[in-house]
C-alpha cells in the first residue's frame, strides 16, 4: 500500500536559520496536504498542494510539489520561536479515501 | 462556527475493558474520520464515515469500530482494551469525503490503558 515517508524526524534550529522537510510516496499522489501540530495541541491545516511542481508560499513558509507528484517538501526561512510544534505531511491516492500521513518532524527553535 | 469536539478529554481504562469516544464535526461537515496518535507510528489512519456509510479503513483489528448518525456525530468502539491502545485518538472532519478535503481536528482525547 501506500506509505508516506517523511525526513528528518527531528530538527534543532537556532532562531533565525532555516529549516526544510522531506516527504516522499512510494506511489504517486493525487494531493498532498501540510499540517502543523503544536506541542500539546492537535493538528492544523497549513495547505494544499495538487499539480505537479506546485509552490505555494505562505509567508515565511514554501511548499513545493514535485514533479513526478511523489515527493513534497516545506521549507521555512529564518525561523522563529513561533514555529516549533511537529510538521506532517499527508499524501492522497486516486485509488483510496484516506490519507496516509507521513510520521512528521518535530522542529525545535532555540533563542 | 464552533469546532470539532471530542468527548471525553481523558480517559483511563484497565486491560480488557471497552470504550467508546465520541466526536461532534463541525456544523455542515458529513465527513468525521479517526486517527490514533501515537509517540512511534505518527497519526494512523483508522476509519472514515461520510453520510453515515464508513468509505475506508486503515489497518486496524476489529476490535476498532465505529459508526456515524445521522447529525454526522461519530462514535468510535475499542473493545478488549490492549496496552498498546493507549495513545490519543483524533477525529477530524471535513466537508468532503475522501483524501481532498481539508482536515479540521479535534483536541483529541488521551486514552490510557493500564
Amino acid at each position: 500500500g501506500q506509505q508516506v515517508m517523511q525526513i528528518p524526524q527531528y530538527q534543532h534550529v537556532q532562531e533565525g536559520e532555516d529549516f526544510t522537510t522531506y516527504c516522499n510516496s512510494s506511489t504517486t499522489l493525487s494531493n498532498i496536504q501540510w499540517y502543523k501540530q503544536r506541542p500539546g495541541g492537535h493538528p492544523v491545516f497549513l495547505i494544499q498542494l495538487v499539480k505537479s511542481g506546485e509552490v505555494k508560499k505562505q509567508k515565511r513558509l514554501t511548499f513545493q510539489f514535485g514533479e513526478a507528484k511523489k515527493n513534497s517538501s516545506l521549507h521555512i526561512t529564518a525561523t522563529q520561536t513561533t514555529d516549533v510544534g511537529t510538521y506532517f505531511c499527508a499524501g492522497g491516492s486516486n485509488s483510496g479515501y484516506a490519507l496516509n500521513f507521513g510520521k512528521g518532524t518535530s522542529l525545535l527553535v532555540t533563542p | 462556527k464552533a469546532g470539532v469536539t471530542q468527548t471525553p478529554r481523558y480517559l483511563i481504562k484497565t486491560r480488557g475493558q471497552q470504550v467508546t469516544l465520541s466526536c461532534s464535526p463541525i456544523s455542515g461537515h458529513r465527513s468525521v474520520s479517526w486517527y490514533q496518535q501515537t509517540p512511534g507510528q505518527g497519526l494512523q489512519f483508522l476509519f472514515e464515515y461520510f453520510s453515515e456509510t464508513q468509505r475506508n479503513k486503515g489497518n486496524f483489528p476489529g476490535r476498532f469500530s465505529g459508526r456515524q448518525f445521522s447529525n454526522s456525530r461519530s462514535e468510535m468502539n475499542v473493545s478488549t482494551l490492549e496496552l498498546g491502545d493507549s495513545a490519543l485518538y483524533l477525529c477530524a472532519s471535513s466537508e468532503i469525503t475522501g483524501p481532498g478535503g481539508e482536515q479540521f481536528f479535534g483536541p483529541g482525547t488521551r486514552l490510557t490503558v493500564l
